[in-house]
């Protein structure tokens, strides 16, 4: 069965204080993880999907980066506005595409 | 562009009461997903949909049902209400299937 598992729950941030968020994964062949940004209240924002260990994807402050084993959200700098909770999600080879098994997220906030 | 669009917002229902949660993507996207969120747990499939016509059971489809008779709707119908079925629903839709889905902002339910 695919597991995610994502640290810490929760993140409290200076402004300008980078850090990084975990995912770790259990999947049989990996085919793609994904990462969201929630707002309270709101539904998912997709952000990046990474396919291979070693691939990067930036995005303003926000720098995805994926091993075979575990994926970082590396925060540069963060704003306030950065403040929201972090889904991390992977698809695996057993289920298909369908089968998404989402963590239960990183709750980050930036305080000025 | 609207995105996807879930109606309604809030909704508090009887114990065996019965209802149906609205959702409508202007993307002509053919993947289209339901997914509820609880506290402490990750996002869980309800149901999905791969075009007009198509809908499977997804992790959690008891006491649910679909129906997809044009591309850009995909209602859920929740029949005979129980507490169990608090939560949040998010529809989602996705051009490829394969990730990086478009989420709605929710329906907040609450059975009573």
């Amino acid at each position: 069965e695919d597991q995610v598992t994502q640290s810490p729950e929760a993140l409290r941030l200076q402004e300008g204080e980078s850090s990084s968020l975990n995912c770790s994964y259990t999947v049989s062949g990996l085919r793609g993880l994904f990462w969201y940004r929630q707002d309270p209240g709101k539904g998912p924002e997709f952000l990046f999907t990474l396919y291979s260990a070693g691939e990067e994807k930036e995005k303003e402050r926000l720098k995805a980066t994926l091993t075979k084993k575990e994926s970082f959200l590396h925060i540069t700098a963060p704003k306030p506005e950065d403040s929201a909770t972090y889904l991390c999600a992977v698809v695996g080879d057993s289920g298909g595409y369908q089968k998404v098994t989402f963590g239960i997220g990183t709750k980050l906030q930036v305080i000025p | 562009n609207a995105g996807v669009t879930q109606t309604p917002k809030f909704r508090i229902l009887k114990i065996g009461q019965s209802m149906t949660l609205q959702c409508t993507q202007d993307m002509n996207h053919n993947y289209m997903y339901w997914y509820r969120q609880d506290p402490g747990m990750g996002l869980k499939l309800i149901y999905y949909s791969v075009g007009a016509g198509i809908t499977d059971k997804g992790e959690v489809p008891n006491g649910y049902n679909v129906s997809r008779s044009t591309t850009e709707d995909f209602p859920l119908r929740l029949e005979l209400a129980a507490p169990s079925q608090t939560s949040v629903y998010f529809c989602a839709s996705s051009y490829s299937g394969k990730g990086g889905y478009t989420f709605g902002s929710g329906t907040r339910l609450t059975v009573v």
